[in-house]
């Protein structure tokens, strides 16, 4: 069975540029989780999401940040404008449902020049 | 909120030794989760618990529910044990220890 899917891998961009992280959860998980993971530092949930709606986004900058689930399956998490406090790691995580054990995607490293 | 700390930051031992890893949190939880974290890796889930103990080949993970803490224990540990080790709790939420990044020298 596949695991969950993040892409891309790296990306370097410069600041004030927009960036966008795309996750595929693992088959049949109704809830999917992304994650900011600074250097040093153990994940930090950005948004939760139950099937397609958002049930716990209070720690997503929403003036720059913004995700979405649409069909309740692929979740797309975008940057915009980037700034240099935005290089960490973005990591998406899918679980059967919440509470459930979570399975985490390699993660996407982000560096703003 | 729940506060999660784990014990020692850091650690550098010796291959063949035996590892203990700590965790502890403020408020009552459903689940703890013991996770690793592999250098530029993504992370793997090594044990969900709520009470008691499991093992899984060298790695056991206990949880002490009253006194609120839980340890992961590596026996027998290997160089590709090196990683950073992360505990989380599930509480409204997950929240997550900031790590253990544990070195085994050969």
């Amino acid at each position: 069975e596949a695991g969950v899917v993040q892409s891309p891998r790296y990306k370097i961009i410069e600041k004030k540029q927009p960036v966008a992280f795309w996750c595929n959860p693992i088959s049949g998980h109704n809830t999917l989780y992304w994650y900011l993971q600074n250097l040093g530092q153990g994940p930090e949930l950005l948004i939760r999401y139950e099937n397609e709606e958002a049930v716990d986004d209070s720690q997503l900058p929403k003036d720059r940040f913004s995700a979405e689930r649409l069909k309740g399956v692929d979740s797309t998490l975008k940057i915009q404008p980037a700034e240099l406090g935005d290089s960490a790691v973005y990591l998406c995580a899918s679980s059967p449902y919440s509470g459930y054990e979570q399975f985490f995607g390699p993660g996407t490293r982000l560096t703003v020049l | 909120k729940n506060e999660v700390e784990q014990s020692p930051q850091n650690l550098t031992a010796q291959e063949g030794e035996f590892i203990t890893i700590n965790c502890s949190y403020s408020v009552g939880i459903s689940a703890l989760h013991w996770l690793q974290q592999h250098p530029g890796g993504g992370i793997v889930s090594l044990f969900m618990l709520s009470s008691g103990k499991k093992k899984h080949g060298r790695l056991i993970a206990t949880i002490n529910i009253q006194e609120k803490h839980s340890s992961l224990h590596i026996t027998a540990s290997h160089p590709r044990d090196s990683a950073v080790y992360i505990c989380a709790v599930t509480f409204d939420g997950l929240t997550f220890g900031k790590g253990t990044h544990l070195i085994i020298q050969p």
